[in-house]
């Protein structure tokens, strides 16, 4: 299973934009990036995904790079609600469902 | 249109003791999915059940068991319960499995505190 690397924390003040990073060097051709965010003992709360081009939704944009070895979660204009654990996720292939979530990167929105 | 449900929200038991904790999918979900998360380990993937079969698995040992009913309703059992147990136990529910881009919605867990 392919697996990720995420900085431990970042700051972010609000309103500006939030660019996560996501180092996934092992991702196969079928397999999928996804982010979550868990804030503090909530679920975590599904972002977005996609598979090689890039993705915008309501929430935020997915941006992967040609190789597919990297992707970077950007949150447009941060609000301290956005203050939470980020998880970048690979997962493909017969076993779908068998998320690997890593560390996650603390997002510490500030005002 | 209800999210997943996890029940109960809190339980606290004894070492040795058993639990059951229970998870509703969001309607229409056919796959629920369980894991387990602990400050040290962090988020842990127990098991996956689909249309009431086990359809992956994590590494856990054979005291953590689940199992699925036809309405996609969950359970999962923890036997001779362990102080390392002590856990939120997350449970997450998708319309697909295998193969899919299905995302998963997860419920709000069940704090379990073993004394």
């Amino acid at each position: 299973d392919a697996k990720t690397t995420q900085p431990p924390s970042m700051d972010c003040a609000e309103g500006r934009a939030a660019n996560l990073p996501c180092n996934h060097s092992t991702i196969s051709g079928n397999e999928y990036v996804y982010w979550y965010r868990q804030i503090h003992s909530q679920g975590p709360q599904y972002i977005i995904h996609g598979l090689k081009n890039n993705e915008t939704n309501e929430m935020a944009s997915l941006i992967i790079t040609e190789d597919r070895k990297s992707s970077t979660l950007i949150l447009p204009h941060a609000t301290l609600r956005d203050t939470a654990v980020y998880y970048c996720i690979v997962r493909g292939g017969y076993n779908f469902n068998k998320f690997y979530f890593g560390s996650g990167t603390k997002l510490n929105v500030k005002p | 249109k209800a999210g997943v449900t996890q029940t109960p929200r809190y339980l606290i038991k004894t070492r040795g003791q058993q639990v059951t904790l229970s998870c509703s999918p969001i309607s229409g979900h056919r796959s629920v999915s369980w894991y387990q998360q602990t400050p040290g380990q962090g988020l842990q993937f127990l098991f996956e059940y689909f249309s009431e079969t086990q359809r992956n698995k994590g590494n856990f040992p054979g005291r953590f068991s689940g199992r699925q009913f036809s309405n996609s309703r969950s359970e999962m059992n923890v036997s001779t319960l362990e102080l390392g147990d002590s856990a939120l136990y997350l449970c997450a529910s998708s319309f697909g499995t295998s193969g899919t881009s299905y995302e998963q919605y997860f419920g709000p867990g069940t704090r379990l505190t073993v004394t």
